[in-house]
């Protein structure tokens, strides 16, 4: 099946650094791939819609400049989190559904655990 | 928002017996999909049943829908030890194709 990775897995930063994330789709091209965030013992809630090539579309309550997303590319889309706080600490997945793939299809990478100092 | 809500929220049985567990959500949706999640790790997608069906197998695994209701089953029948995992339903958005997830029912499989 279609393979989706993150990278880094972990990550343990300080308050105020910036942390990306990567997204990648392995063996496939994704034009849509959605950003979620999990905290602990709860559900994943959907930040962010981002399309290759355009601008992201953020949920309601999700901060646009301190969670930048970028698609540049078909296999690619990245989640920087600017000036990181202890609250920003979460489980972040992404999703990816690929082009002319059924519309009901998302593949979910295995999620990047964010600890901020 | 979240849309589904799955019930129970924990769930504790011995290796052998049957898990069932149940979501409901508000608005209408285009099909409804269970995912699975060890702790600490990523989705894994176990079925995928669409509003025109009623009841779906795959495997020791049985997913019912009732569009009526706004309500989904998953049975896991003879379950296993390494059945435990946290089990979510997802519904597809009316803005796109991103999911709502329910909050999850928590399935601990003692052997």
């Amino acid at each position: 099946g279609a393979v989706v990775s993150q990278h880094p897995s972990r990550v343990i930063c300080k308050s105020g650094t910036s942390v990306k994330i990567e997204c990648r789709s392995l063996d496939f091209q994704a034009t849509t791939m959605f950003w979620y965030r999990q905290f602990p013992k709860k559900s994943l809630m959907l930040m962010a819609t981002s399309n290759e090539g355009s601008k992201a579309t953020y949920e309601q309550g999700v901060e646009k400049d301190k969670f930048l997303i970028n698609h540049a590319s078909l296999t690619l889309s990245t989640l920087t989190v600017t000036s990181a706080h202890p609250e920003d600490s979460s489980f972040y997945i992404c999703s990816a559904r690929s082009r002319g793939g059924s519309v009901d299809t998302q593949y979910f990478g295995p999620g990047t655990r964010l600890t901020v100092l | 928002s979240q849309q589904g809500e799955e019930d129970p929220q924990a769930l504790s049985i011995q290796e052998g017996e049957n898990a069932t567990m149940n979501c409901s959500y508000k608005t209408s949706i285009n099909n409804l999909q269970w995912y699975r999640q060890n702790s600490g790790r990523g989705l894994v997608h176990l079925i995928l049943i669409r509003s025109n069906e009623r009841e779906k197998h795959s495997g020791r695994l049985r997913v019912t829908l009732d569009t009526s209701k706004k309500s989904s089953s998953l049975l896991i029948t003879a379950s296993r030890a390494a059945d435990t995992a946290s089990y979510f339903c997802a519904t597809d958005s009316n803005s796109g194709y991103a999911l709502n997830f329910g909050k999850g029912t928590s399935l601990l499989v003692t052997p």
